[in-house]
């Protein structure tokens, strides 16, 4: 059971703009900044979003995040069929003093 | 730009202790800017945060593996370790040894990941 929440999977057409929810609670979203990260199949997970809404570079601008409260949301826009992967938010938990991610959430693009 | 790189067995065996070294190399691992830590993925699952470390030797646990984690980190040879003790099948996973930015706790860099499978 992860400390937050994210839906096991999402879809969405080429094209198509998708949304992946992350609940969390006030010791760790509601406190703490938020970052998603992208695992595409048989690879290291890589940083996509950093500071709830802060893009690295050469992250595509098809990527967005926010925060509100207890809640992030990370957006894709423009889906292509290289985004199919999955996503995990994460964020720092004051009660446990650790870093807490989301279960995952796959992605598939139809 | 950073790169990380783990060294260790692919096999343990149950009860004993899983040892991983990681060696970055592109900078340095006394940067006040980062700090230094383990992930762990089990087959088919998602992630799990091992523990961290700064370069003075703070550490960090993940509460459910406190008892059984040690990290720790060498500057003079700009590698840290991880050792879990009394591994079980269900420490059988992928880990990644990772360098995290102090400020957002954004994991910026990730080691390739060693899958360690417990078995005897």
């Amino acid at each position: 059971q992860s400390v937050l929440t994210q839906p096991p999977s999402a879809s969405g057409t080429p094209g198509q703009r998708v949304t992946i929810s992350c609940s969390g609670s006030s010791s760790n979203i509601g406190s703490n900044t938020v970052n998603w990260y992208q695992q595409l199949p048989g690879t290291a997970p890589k940083l996509l979003i950093y500071g709830n809404n802060q893009r690295p570079s050469g992250v595509p601008d098809r990527f967005s995040g926010s925060k509100s409260g207890t809640s992030a949301s990370l957006a894709i826009s423009g889906l292509q069929s290289e985004d199919e992967a999955d996503y995990y938010c994460a964020a720092w938990d004051d009660s446990l003093s650790g870093l807490v991610f989301g279960g995952g959430t796959k992605l598939t693009v139809l | 730009q950073l790169q990380l790189q783990e060294s260790g067995p692919g096999l343990v065996k149950p009860s004993e202790t899983l040892s991983f070294t990681c060696t970055v190399s592109g900078g340095s691992i006394s940067s006040s800017s980062y700090y230094w830590g383990w992930i762990r993925q089990p087959p088919g699952k998602g992630l799990q945060w091992i523990g961290s470390i700064y370069y003075s030797g703070s550490t960090y646990y993940n509460p459910s593996l406190k008892s059984r984690v040690t990290i720790s980190v060498d500057t003079s040879k700009n590698q840290f370790s991880l050792k879990l003790s009394s591994v079980t099948a269900a420490d059988t996973a992928v880990y990644y040894c990772v360098g995290v930015r102090g400020q957002e706790v954004s994991i910026d860099y990730w080691g390739q990941g060693t899958l360690v499978t417990v078995s005897s």
